[in-house]
């Protein structure tokens, strides 16, 4: 089993839609959980850290579920621009400097 | 804006050679990565740093060596580069230990024929 399972899609969705991507990790240690975003030929981005209590920033919404141990990133009125590969990252439980990546959830946005 | 900068954006080596990526970053972060990126599989980190002249193996460090003498500079060596070593090679920079944002170099891509 992988540390950090996404599905790799790619999700095809409408312009406007609301998507919403899973990831789940097989450290019940890890403590931090990151979205980053890279687009095509380009390097990663953070796109947002997942608290907790979960975190919203504009249309991007994050959940954490410790128990289940999964993240998830809810996308609302998507856009063209959203369109990206979206990557679920988790720290190695026992180091602050070790990050578990995803491969990745492709996202296309059509018109 | 935090920016690195990997010195080479696209190689291309041959088997046995000797292979230096250079990364700079102008952030005067403590903290600098070393990760590869191959399809299908999520980035593995290779050596890590968090002080000048300080280096720590990552998931995948054979076949490769770092060299930090400058706070500013991380450099990965290839000692004898090979074949399954083609890859995007990314470079990575933070402030606050691998917890904090991740800053990314554009990559370096390279073919070993």
């Amino acid at each position: 089993r992988k540390e950090v399972e996404q599905d790799p899609g790619p999700f095809n969705v409408p312009e406007g839609a609301t998507v919403a991507f899973n990831c789940t990790y097989s450290n019940s240690a890890s403590q931090s959980f990151f979205w980053y975003r890279q687009d095509c030929r380009k390097e990663p981005k953070l796109l947002m850290s997942v608290y907790s209590s979960g975190n919203e920033d504009g249309r991007f919404t994050a959940q954490l579920n410790r128990a289940s141990q999964y993240i998830s990133l809810l996308i609302r009125d998507s856009k063209l621009s959203d369109s990206a590969t979206y990557l679920c990252v988790v720290n190695r439980g026992d180091s602050n400097y070790q990050l578990i990546w995803g491969a990745g959830t492709k996202l296309i946005i059509k018109p | 804006d935090v920016k690195v900068t990997q010195s080479s954006r696209y190689l291309v080596k041959r088997t046995g050679e000797k292979v230096f990526l250079e990364c700079v970053q102008d952030m005067d972060h403590e903290n600098m990565f070393w990760y590869r990126q191959d399809p299908g599989l999520g980035l593995r980190l290779i050596y890590f740093s968090y002080d000048v002249k300080m280096k720590e193996k990552g998931d995948i460090p054979e076949g490769y060596s770092v060299s930090r003498e400058k706070k500013e500079r991380f450099s990965l060596i290839l000692e004898s580069a090979s074949t399954n070593q083609t890859s995007m090679y990314l470079c990575a920079s933070s402030l606050n230990s691998g917890t904090g944002e991740l800053f990314f170099g554009e990559g370096s891509r390279l073919t070993v024929l």
